[in-house]
């Protein structure tokens, strides 16, 4: 099976950096996702990570730790557009023996000025 | 735009109909996934097909039905409705086989709602 966390809520400066933090527990794991959601709207990929590491794109950074089953998503320079839920998603084997991206319940981070 | 597109964007209808959602994936991508989000639980994976098959399964009722056709666009039938399936209907699509190694791509949602 399969079990994400994360925190549901955040709250950060315009201009500041904000990490958000997600933790599973996944079978057969073999690639963690950040996706962005504004409200209402349709998930949009983000990152993703299959080795540990930081992968940097742009504004957004992204770390694995697959011994510690940890991955962080790093948002530099925030902007209001970044106010949105975050989700953390793991590929790996669910409980009834299939491979699926599950994702966590979301991290709303709202910006303020 | 991610190249998704499902249709209706809003359904509203009563417990004990039946609906029928449907999905095109982006060009080029064989896999399809339905996902439903409602306000407490998240994204629940529901089901995915690949090329025209069932690939995986996750917590889809029994009264929750789908396929993909030989065009590969897929369809979500929902049965007997109850006012819990009110909910945000995700499809999104990838180009690969399984879940976890390619992004997926997510249309805009159907909202359904049950009165």
């Amino acid at each position: 099976g399969q079990n994400i966390d994360q925190p549901t809520e955040m709250t950060a400066t315009e201009g500041a950096i904000v990490q958000i933090n997600c933790t599973y527990q996944t079978s057969g794991f073999n690639g963690l996702f950040w996706y962005q959601q504004h409200a209402g709207e349709a998930p949009t990929f983000l990152s993703y990570n299959v080795l540990d590491g930081l992968e940097e794109k742009g504004r957004f950074s992204s770390f694995l730790s697959r011994s510690k089953g940890y991955s962080y998503l790093l948002l530099k320079e925030l902007q209001m557009k970044d106010s949105a839920s975050y989700l953390c998603a793991s590929g790996g084997y669910s409980g009834a023996g299939s491979y699926q991206l599950t994702f966590g319940k979301g991290t709303k981070l709202s910006v303020i000025p | 735009d991610s190249g998704v597109t499902q249709t209706p964007k809003h359904l509203i209808t009563a417990t004990g109909q039946r609906v029928t959602l449907r999905c095109s994936p982006r060009s080029g991508d064989l896999s399809v996934y339905w996902y439903q989000q409602s306000l407490d639980q998240g994204l629940q994976f529901l089901i995915q097909y690949y090329n025209g098959e069932e690939r995986a399964k996750g917590n889809i009722l029994e009264r929750f039905s789908a396929q993909q056709f030989p065009d590969l666009h897929s369809e979500l039938n929902l049965s007997s409705l109850e006012l819990g399936d009110s909910a945000l209907y995700f499809c999104a699509s990838s180009s690969g086989q399984g879940a976890g190694n390619s992004p997926l791509h997510f249309g805009n949602g159907t909202r359904l709602t049950v009165t």
